[in-house]
């Protein structure tokens, strides 16, 4: 059974700092990897998608990267902003399949 | 992108009385879509795999009497929530297999049920 583990469950950085954060998996025979955003009370935005043959995708200031091998996935927001503070969650599908998530990271930007 | 809409995004009803929650694929037509359920501060779990035209498949602990789907057409999912009580309060999310072999999925906002 897939499971999916995000580190750390909360983070407060101040404003302008780069920050990095992790997703695992166990089982490595994924389809893709998604990374959402979800602010208190709503739904969640989708912020990045990576194919199982792909290795990174960027979009502005967020990096994904995929190691599929190590059952791992990092995001890394540059320039942190006050109004990047959400929820940030991984997600995993073998397939047309419902996503595994984890249980999020907490992001608090101080400005 | 691809939207995905919910309705009601709120809703509060007494203890005993039934909630239909809509999710539609405003601009791409959806054969699967995903109902999940998020208890505060927690992360989601999958309720049911709802396919268009077929049987919604149901996790094990949900009950599939008391969660009623319904995926009538390729754009619209129904949640329907039988004899609510207090402990079914929590936030209600969708989501919409897009089409095209990438399995991305596209949630929809949310909707808030509590139950008096």
């Amino acid at each position: 059974k897939q499971e999916v583990t995000q580190i750390p469950a909360a983070l407060s950085v101040p404003e302008g700092e780069n920050l990095v954060l992790n997703c695992s998996f166990t089982d490595s025979a994924i389809y893709n990897l998604q990374w959402f955003r979800q602010d208190p009370g709503k739904g969640l935005t989708s912020l990045l998608l990576i194919q199982s043959s792909q290795r990174e995708q960027t979009s502005g200031r967020l990096n994904a990267s995929l190691d599929k091998s190590s059952g791992r996935s990092t995001l890394y927001i540059a320039a942190s902003q006050p109004g990047d503070s959400a929820t940030y969650l991984c997600a995993v599908t073998s397939g047309n399949t419902p996503l595994v998530f984890g249980k999020g990271t907490r992001l608090s930007v101080i400005a | 992108g691809a939207v995905v809409s919910q309705h009601p995004s709120w809703v509060i009803c007494k203890s005993g009385t039934s909630v239909k929650i809509e999710c539609r694929s405003l601009d791409f037509q959806a054969t699967t879509m995903f109902w999940y359920r998020q208890f505060p501060k927690q992360s989601l779990m999958l309720m049911a795999t709802s396919n268009e035209g077929s049987k919604a498949t149901y996790e094990q602990g949900v009950e599939k009497d008391k969660f009623l789907i319904n995926h009538a057409s390729l754009t619209l999912s129904t949640l329907t929530v039988t004899s609510a009580h207090p402990e079914d309060s929590s936030f209600y999310i969708c989501s919409a297999l897009f089409p095209g072999g990438k399995s991305e999925q596209y949630f929809g906002p949310g909707t808030r049920l509590t139950v008096t």
